[in-house]
């Protein structure tokens, strides 16, 4: 079964850091590319960034440019975002999703919330 | 940057056929994608490649896309097909490459 499984969500305060992990199992993990998606409690959905198979294309949301990074380590299929800077409105629920195709994302992980609060 | 505009809600009678729409500029040039999500859960795909269908969704799911709008139909709504729907995009212009949602439908069943 393939499964995508977030941890590292939490409390931090303003200007504060967190790296969120999303751990992949029942697939060649190495073989896909992978993305983050956010949304805010009772908002839509948000993307996040985008990061290719070998780590060779990374894209991001202009909302997080310059204060987030994704990363994967194909050998341990995991997936990775590190959050700096964080602010108020990043708070949400995380998730990590495999991307199947041309930017068509399945399965989603079950989601790890962040908030961001003093 | 590209914007895809969803009706904030949709009502339906059990039975009936939901449209659901996502318009953007010439959407029709783009592979649209579509999304179910049920309170508390995860997103789940419904639509891929603007009228394919992952394995396991009814054959009630359809879409079609075509100019400045891309539609999922659904026939026959049951009440389990209650639940918010957002359409998603690749944006791959000179300026930026984004993957992009609308802002979601929610799916009343009366």
């Amino acid at each position: 079964e393939v499964q995508l499984v977030e941890s590292g969500g939490g409390l931090v305060k303003p200007g504060g850091s967190l790296r969120l992990s999303c751990a992949a199992s029942g697939f060649t993990f190495s073989s896909y590319s992978m993305n983050w998606v956010r949304q805010a409690p009772g908002k839509g959905l948000e993307w996040v960034s985008s990061i290719s198979s070998s780590s060779s294309y990374i894209y991001y949301a202009d909302s997080v440019k310059g204060r987030f990074t994704i990363s994967r380590d194909n050998a341990k299929n995991s997936l990775y975002l590190q959050m700096n800077s964080l602010r108020a409105e990043d708070t949400a629920v995380y998730y990590c999703a495999r991307d199947v195709g041309y930017y068509d994302f399945f399965p989603w992980g079950q989601g790890t919330l962040v908030t961001v609060s003093s | 940057s590209y914007v895809l505009t969803q009706p904030p809600s949709v009502s339906v009678a059990p039975g009936k056929t939901a449209r659901i729409t996502c318009g953007g500029n010439n959407i029709g040039s783009k592979s649209v994608h579509w999304y179910q999500q049920k309170p508390g859960q995860a997103p789940v795909l419904v639509i891929y490649y603007d009228s394919d269908r992952p394995s396991g969704i009814p054959e009630r799911f359809s879409g079609s896309n075509s100019g400045n709008t891309a539609t999922l139909t659904i026939s026959r709504v049951e009440a389990g097909d209650e639940a918010d729907y957002y359409c998603q995009v690749w944006d791959s212009s000179s300026d930026s490459q984004h993957v992009v949602f609308g802002g979601g439908t929610k799916l009343t069943v009366l």
